[in-house]
């Protein structure tokens, strides 16, 4: 069964520091996404990304963050200055079709550790 | 702005038992509304979801029902095994996105 994949599954970066975390999505979807989770808490919505554009983007989603596509495959989150609030676990999805009323598919995560 | 409520936060029940998770939704342009179950340290995974034009979906052990005018949905997990224990999300589409539940985590015990 096809799935999302996430490199890396855990990274950990001192504050100030960039990274970027990377997703595979599933070959013949055309929407993506990412999410975030704090421990313990609810999955949150950063960005929607569409035809090399990006669809939505949440109040989370600041100047700070930003998302590529940089080939027919990979889809990057890249955090410039990370903040120790950046920390949780970091979601790529992506579905098939139109809009957010389709089944997305969430990669395993990356969980982000700020120190 | 757009926002999804659940509850219980925790659901405790027996082996046997039935369980029931309930959300509303404040948009009233919200037209799918996926459940996820989410194991610990694991990715969120849809076990049933349900369309606006659609009142009731099942799924063997799993049933979801909707009411577009309350802009109520649950979800109805019959004979609960301890496989079941997780945090159960309920969503809401919402644009480009889906606003997620806070999440209630279900025990099943044994």
């Amino acid at each position: 069964e096809p799935e999302v994949t996430q490199t890396p599954s855990h990274q950990v970066t001192q504050m100030g520091q960039e990274v970027i975390l990377r997703c595979v999505p599933i070959s013949n979807h055309l929407y993506f996404y990412w999410y975030r989770q704090i421990l313990g808490q609810k999955v949150e919505f950063l960005v929607s990304f569409y035809n090399n554009e990006i669809s939505e983007k949440s109040e989370i989603f600041d100047d700070q963050f930003s998302v590529e596509r940089p080939d027919g495959s990979n889809f990057t989150l890249k955090i410039r200055s990370t903040k120790l609030e950046d920390s949780a676990m970091y979601f790529c999805a992506s579905s098939e079709d139109e809009g957010a009323d389709t089944e997305a598919f969430f990669g395993q995560g990356t969980r982000l550790t700020v120190v | 702005g757009e926002n999804v409520e659940q509850h219980p936060s925790t659901l405790s029940v027996q082996e046997g038992d039935s369980a029931v998770i309930k959300c509303t939704y404040s948009d009233s342009a919200s037209n799918y509304f996926p459940w996820y179950k989410q194991e610990l340290g694991k990715r969120p995974q849809l076990i049933i979801d349900i369309r606006s034009n659609v009142g009731e979906k099942k799924d063997q052990r799993i049933a979801v029902t909707l009411n577009k005018t309350a802009k109520h949905f649950s979800l109805h997990i019959t004979e609960t095994q301890p496989e079941d224990s997780a945090v159960y999300f309920c969503a809401a589409s919402h644009g480009y996105k889906l606003i997620f539940g806070s999440g209630t985590r279900l025990l099943v015990r044994p």
